[in-house]
């Protein structure tokens, strides 16, 4: 059965940095389209960055320069690094895996219970 | 950059028909997908390229896009429908993926 799992969520003060983790099971996250969404509080999802299996990395403006995505294939995880964090970073970040299904079909297939970061002093 | 926009709320009763727009520039130009998200959890994916319904959805979830608005469609609503929705597609010119403010169903 295929799983993730997020971790490293926490209460951070302005200008912080964190990183956090996202655990695959089931399937290999360097073979497929991964991502990071969050949710503040009582709000909509927001995508933040994608990255590729060829290794590109896509990024929403919002974070872009602050945030880091990547992947570690010897323990099958995804990781996003944040740093500069501000009072609207505050969210719930959900990993998940995303399927492109043609040149202009994309969709989430997989998502995890998400990790909450809270930014503020 | 690309917007989609969906109405913030949406009521029915019990075993009516729920319908849930997404508008977009040219949506139907692109294809949408749709979650739901049950308050505390996850979303989950419940349509995709439109109007595919991944193993396991009910088939009272269909969907249809042209023109300028997606339509998730749930038939015979019932109460454990009730949850936000929100659509996403995929942005070509910046490789975006962009949701939906998302709808809160109510079934009343």
């Amino acid at each position: 059965e295929v799983h993730l799992v997020e971790s490293g969520g926490d209460l951070m003060q302005p200008g912080g940095a964190l990183r956090l983790s996202c655990a695959a099971s089931g399937f290999t996250v360097n073979s497929n389209y991964m991502a990071w969404v969050r949710q503040a509080p009582g709000k909509g999802l927001e995508w933040i960055s994608t990255v590729y299996n060829d290794g590109s990395t896509y990024y929403a403006d919002s974070v872009k320069g602050r945030f880091s995505i990547s992947r570690d294939n010897s323990i099958n995880t995804l990781f996003l690094q944040m740093a500069g964090l501000r009072a609207e970073d505050t969210a719930i970040y959900y990993c998940a895996r995303l399927i492109r299904g043609g040149s202009n079909i994309w969709y989430f297939d997989l998502w995890g219970r998400g990790t909450l970061v809270t930014v503020s002093s | 950059s690309y917007a989609l926009t969906q109405p913030p709320s949406v009521s029915v009763f019990p075993g009516q028909t729920a319908s849930i727009t997404c508008s977009g520039q040219k949506l139907g130009e692109r294809f949408a997908s749709w979650y739901q998200q049950r308050p505390g959890q996850s979303p989950v994916l419940v349509l995709y390229q439109d109007n595919k319904r991944p193993s396991g959805i009910t088939e009272r979830f269909s969907g249809s896009n042209s023109a300028n608005t997606a339509t998730l469609t749930i038939s015979g609503a019932q109460v454990l429908d009730e949850a936000d929705y929100y659509c996403q597609t995929w942005d070509t010119t910046t490789a975006a993926l962009v949701f939906g403010g998302g709808t809160r169903l109510t079934v009343l």
